[in-house]
């Protein structure tokens, strides 16, 4: 069984541009988590899914990103425009319904904005 | 509020068994987790512990957690160089219905042959 994939595993791009993170949960899992780390501070919440509703995003920095996850299977997490501080990692995990507590968590995407 | 806090750097011999350390603010906290993160990977889930539980053993870990102080550590016992990583702290919020985990900074474990 596949793993949480996540795509690019690094994006380099210069403040003002668009980038879209990518991620594909584990097959069949309604639940799926965005977090950040940035700058080798803690990873924070960013936002949670179910299927493709959006259940918490209390922890979404501002309105330049936007997460999607239409039909409740991968992902988008988009950064427009980006800054500076928008560098970091991002996680993404999944859980099966029922066992929210139990997270898989991707390799991350590394974001570098220039 | 929700504050996780871990000691930044840990360097053990091989063979030496290490502690790693970290405190939390949320006394609703329902599940408490170590994850590792080696390099170029994910984070993965090592093993956790419900917040009515003291303590937990698998092979080499052994969790310890004291909930009056507010204090989790993980324990590996016959530390191999394998081991070097970063080690998360986590837990879930009772306050939370959605299961986001509150981490910590991470704990880099270095193991010197």
């Amino acid at each position: 069984e596949a793993g949480v994939t996540q795509f690019p595993s690094h994006s380099v791009i210069e403040k003002g541009q668009t980038v879209t993170l990518r991620c594909d949960p584990i097959s069949g899992h309604d639940n799926l988590y965005w977090y950040r780390r940035v700058m080798g501070k803690e990873i924070k919440f960013l936002l949670h899914f179910v299927k493709e509703s959006k259940q918490d995003e209390s922890g979404m920095p501002n309105n330049r990103f936007l997460a999607e996850r239409t039909g409740g299977t991968y992902s988008t997490l988009k950064v427009q425009p980006a800054e500076l501080e928008d560098s970091g990692v991002y996680f993404c995990a999944s859980s099966p319904f029922g066992a929210k507590n139990i997270q898989y968590f991707g390799a991350g995407t590394r974001l570098s904005v220039l | 509020g929700e504050d996780v806090e871990q000691s930044l750097f840990l360097s053990v011999r091989e063979g030496d068994s290490s502690v790693i350390n970290c405190t939390y603010t949320d006394s609703s906290s329902t599940y408490l987790y170590w994850y590792k993160q080696e390099p170029g990977a994910g984070l993965q889930l090592l093993t956790y512990i419900f917040s009515n539980m003291d303590m937990k053993q698998d092979q080499r870990l052994t969790v310890l957690l004291n909930k009056k102080d507010k204090h989790l550590s993980l324990r590996i016992a016959d530390t191999q160089t394998g081991d070097s990583a970063i080690y998360f702290c986590a837990e879930t919020p009772l306050s939370s219905n959605t299961g986001k985990l509150i981490f910590g900074q991470g704990t880099t474990l270095q193991v010197k042959p």
